[in-house]
């Protein structure tokens, strides 16, 4: 079974400040792992996903993620929150090694940039 | 840029009744899927649909619910029966192969409440 963590309900930062949003993952084989923002009163909309290749991925509107294999974690961050950041983050999880398509979302984590 | 589509945004509908939620997916895709976001809680699986035919299913995905590619454009969820316990938003989503490394694409959910 694949299954994602995000340990904070909320995160807030000032703008400007650099932000983290957690997240870990179980697979049992290997994982494709993707983040995903939803605004207010809007759908999902993709961000970052990491596959194969460097740890460090680069996404949409400045975010990047970071694999660590060791820890089972693939954290967002970005070097600089803007207010517009502010919105719902979900981590997912797919096994690639089970041929299942479906994703696995973590419950999401509000992040709050505070002007 | 190609979207995923869902109509209606909103509806509401008597306990018991059946509704339908319906979805365009991306034109070239080929894996359709229908999630749930109960209010306050994950983004959880449904059902994936291929070819035609469901290829994968999770545990809430009961009797109550079927879905249907009725032409070359929509992909729909029929729940036949509602219940107070199905209101939720309804995302639609979509990815062109088979590769578990393809991105999802979200449609901005339909908001079903059941009264």
């Amino acid at each position: 079974a694949q299954s994602v963590a995000q340990p904070e309900d909320q995160v807030n930062v000032a703008e400007g400040n650099p932000l983290t949003v957690k997240c870990t993952y179980s697979v049992s084989g290997n994982p494709y792992l993707f983040w995903y923002v939803q605004y207010p009163n809007r759908g999902l909309q993709f961000l970052l996903k990491y596959i194969t290749g460097d740890n460090l991925v680069k996404g949409s509107y400045g975010f990047e993620a970071e694999f660590n294999k060791s820890q089972t974690s693939f954290h967002l961050k970005k070097p600089s929150a803007l207010v517009s950041d502010s919105a719902l983050y979900f981590c997912a999880v797919r096994d690639i090694s089970g041929g299942y398509q479906k994703v696995t979302f973590g419950i999401g984590t509000k992040l709050q940039v505070i002007p | 840029e190609p979207e995923v589509t869902q109509t209606p945004s909103h509806q509401v509908t008597q306990m018991g009744q059946e509704v339908i939620l319906r979805c365009v997916p991306i034109s070239n895709h080929l894996y359709f899927y229908w999630y749930r976001q109960i209010l306050g809680q994950k983004v959880e699986f449904l059902v994936s649909f291929y070819n035609n035919e469901i290829s994968e299913k999770s545990e809430i995905f009961d009797d109550q619910f079927s879905v249907e590619r009725p032409d070359g454009s929509n992909f729909t969820l029929k729940i036949r029966s509602t219940k107070l316990e199905d209101s939720a938003m309804y995302f639609c989503a979509s990815n062109w192969g088979q590769d578990s490394a393809d991105t999802q694409y979200f449609g901005p959910g339909t908001r079903l409440t059941v009264l």
